[in-house]
């Protein structure tokens, strides 16, 4: 398994603002996904974040509104640019090892925009 | 392509009595399936997982799950709920050729224990 750390824990934002979100594992990994969680909703993938290359994106995400970053195998960064209130959410990492379908979760980032 | 569905998006059950948590999948290639729990304000947690060893699958805190190819289902129970399982829970289908990117979630299930 692995321990996973994201900040913030959550954040009220104005409109049109950008938040950066952070995701930290306490062990070398191999994938590291990013997940969009609406209200009253399932989890959604936004994007599988790539070290030392672009992220690849699910359909209906771009990288000009979800960039993201991943210097190295444990920790990654998320964020939410330009943010209207349908972008409130909870946005949360996890990751995979290799040769494992499973996935483990962050606690998830909790974000409110007002 | 890949789906699952989760029948009843709440469910309510005693203290101590025992529930089912249902969840059918779609795969194309046999899968692997697991079970997550949500608890409020908190990310998710593996319960179970069935990767093709025996199909019935004990986890954590009492949970057990059955895989059934013939009814493609992979339901969730425990025997007798506890006030800490009210919570919401996720069945998840991946693709055994694929990598774990190919996760894919079901609506989940809000769970209410009434004591």
């Amino acid at each position: 398994s692995a321990v996973i750390s994201q900040k913030p824990s959550r954040d009220i934002c104005q409109r049109g603002t950008s938040l950066t979100i952070q995701c930290q594992v306490d062990s070398q990994v191999t994938m590291m996904f990013w997940y969009r969680q609406q209200p009253g909703q399932s989890l959604t993938l936004i994007a599988t974040a790539n070290q030392g290359s672009e992220a690849t994106y699910e359909s209906g995400f771009v990288i000009d509104k979800f960039p993201i970053s991943r210097p190295n195998l444990t920790f990654s960064t998320l964020t939410v640019s330009n943010m209207s209130p349908e972008d409130s959410s909870i946005y949360l990492c996890s990751v995979s090892v290799t040769g494992s379908n499973e996935q483990f979760f962050g606690p998830g980032t909790r974000l409110t925009v007002l | 392509a890949q789906s699952v569905t989760q029948l009843g998006s709440h469910v309510s059950v005693s203290e101590g009595a025992l529930f089912l948590l249902r969840c059918n999948y779609s795969s194309s290639v046999p899968p692997y399936l697991f079970w997550y729990v949500q608890y409020p304000n908190q990310g998710l947690q593996l319960l179970l997982k069935y990767t093709s060893a025996a199909t019935l699958v004990k986890g954590i805190n009492g949970f057990e799950a059955e895989f059934k190819k013939s009814e493609t289902s992979f339901h969730l129970t425990k025997p007798s709920a506890h006030m800490s399982d009210a919570a919401e829970y996720f069945c998840a289908v991946s693709d055994r050729a694929g990598s774990a990117r190919q996760l894919t979630f079901g609506s989940g299930t809000q769970l209410t224990v009434l004591p």
